[in-house]
């Protein structure tokens, strides 16, 4: 089983809501990823945990915030979006964040900011 | 840092072979990843390289020359559902991050 799973799959926020995107994997994967992805451009990466503590920020806009509960569960919790920050957000996860693991993708939340 | 090089599009027609090209440079060499996206989808894990020659998994072959800097995906027997973009993606070894950094993608479109 390589699966990933992200909900919701579709978000239309404004920009003075407060929203969540939740990613799931039961591979028993210890690295997990946030990425952005803007139409016709490649996944830009945000953030990455290992082993449940966040490693590294992209120098990521506080306005979105990442958190990890578990090492099954990532979260990105999103406030006072602007609409650029409209993309496809995708979870990804992988065995750990050493130089074999393969990342597994999962199918994303497209998010609208109005 | 990396710097990936892939084409822009590339059209071909159904049942033919088509071969997209992936040009790196990298400080540190950790492999290189294919990737297929549809579009609106999320990327699907295809291919890894990591020493010089070819990969075989069924209609998908990878190549990889290190020392050239140099990947190319090949897909044999075009099927219009290959439509897709396909992103090369390279990992690196810079300040101990293994993260891949990936190209801008091919759009393949293959028409009947």
């Amino acid at each position: 089983d390589t699966e990933v799973t992200q909900t919701p799959k579709h978000l239309v926020m404004g920009m003075t809501n407060k929203k969540s995107l939740k990613c799931e994997q039961h591979m028993g994967h210890r690295a997990m990823y946030w990425y952005k992805q803007k139409a016709k451009k490649p996944p830009e990466l945000m953030f990455v945990y290992s082993y449940e503590k966040l490693s590294i920020n992209e120098s990521v806009p506080s306005r979105f915030s990442p958190e990890c509960p578990n090492s099954s569960l990532l979260n990105l919790h999103l406030h006072a979006l602007q609409p650029e920050d409209s993309a496809l957000y995708l979870c990804a996860s992988s065995q750990g964040s050493g130089s074999t693991d393969t990342q597994y993708f999962g199918p994303g939340t497209r998010l609208t900011v109005l | 840092g990396q710097n990936i090089d892939q084409p822009t599009e590339m059209t071909a027609t159904e049942g033919a072979i088509v071969q997209i090209n992936c040009t790196y440079q990298t400080s540190g060499f950790n492999g290189l990843f294919w990737y297929q996206q549809h579009a609106g989808e999320a990327p699907t894990f295809l291919s890894y390289n990591v020493l010089d020659g070819l990969e075989e998994k069924g209609r998908f072959s990878s190549f990889l020359s290190r020392s050239k800097g140099y990947s190319y995906l090949l897909l044999k027997e075009l099927q219009m559902k290959d439509s897709a973009s396909y992103l090369c993606a390279v990992r690196g070894a810079s300040g101990g991050s293994y993260i891949p950094t990936f190209g801008r993608g091919t759009s393949l479109i293959v028409h009947p």
